[in-house]
């Protein structure tokens, strides 16, 4: 049961526009979203957060975006950047249902921002 | 550098094995949690402690079991270990536990031959 979905493998870019990640959920208990950014043989580090009483939330060239009603989230990069290639992961929690604090994490997105 | 350290970075052992993967959380941090990367696959939670206790518990094999110590350390141990076993396992740790952000370290690769 896949609670978090990327359903894009991939996505490639040109260097100065604009970068769009996508990520679905299906359990409505979730109420906090982070994006991960992974280079290879490194961990995931934290990007973005939002929670579930935000719509959008912006960090520089970092935005997210929230849609509850359709249960989707996405992750805009503007401009990207080819230091920005990497495997970006949507994540969620559920704070309000007693959660641990465990994220659940979608499958990644591999983006790729050509000079 | 996330302050999440993991040893060892790599380990190549044989099926059937048994191998302990360590991981020190952040400074202060009290949560900790393990996450299992395979080929292709997302991240996969496995377990979760917090100050010393089993706060949650994921898509862990029985084969496998982890403890939080009291200097907040933990470690993952997985035993009779099988080909699929072959994964990037992560530690990550948090302040507390809900609703804060979660860091990692840079994984152990584990090679099961």
């Amino acid at each position: 049961d896949q609670q978090v979905k990327q359903n894009s493998p991939s996505l490639s870019v040109q260097e100065g526009r604009i970068s769009i990640l996508n990520c679905d959920y299906t359990n409505s208990m979730f109420d906090y979203f982070l994006w991960y950014k992974k280079y290879p043989a490194e961990g995931p580090t934290f990007l973005i957060s939002i929670s579930s009483i935000k719509d959008k939330n912006e960090d520089g060239r970092f935005t997210v975006f929230l849609n509850k009603s359709a249960k989707h989230l996405s992750l805009h990069i503007v401009p990207s950047q080819p230091g920005d290639s990497a495997v970006y992961f949507c994540a969620a929690s559920a704070l309000r249902s007693g959660n641990t604090g465990k994220l659940i994490f979608g499958q990644g997105t591999t983006l790729q921002v050509k000079p | 550098d996330s302050g999440v350290t993991q040893t060892p970075k790599h380990l190549i052992t044989a099926t059937g094995q048994r191998v302990t993967l360590r991981c020190s959380p952040r400074s202060g941090d009290l949560s900790v949690y393990w996450y299992q990367q395979s080929l292709d696959q997302g991240l996969q939670f496995l377990i979760q402690y917090y100050n010393g206790e089993e706060r949650a518990k994921g898509n862990i094999l029985e084969r496998f079991s982890a403890q939080q110590f009291p200097d907040l350390h933990s470690e993952l141990n997985l035993s009779s270990l099988e080909l699929g076993d072959s994964a990037l396992y992560f530690c990550a740790s948090s302040e507390q536990g809900a609703g804060n952000t979660i860091y990692f370290g840079e994984g152990s690769w584990l090679t099961v031959v």
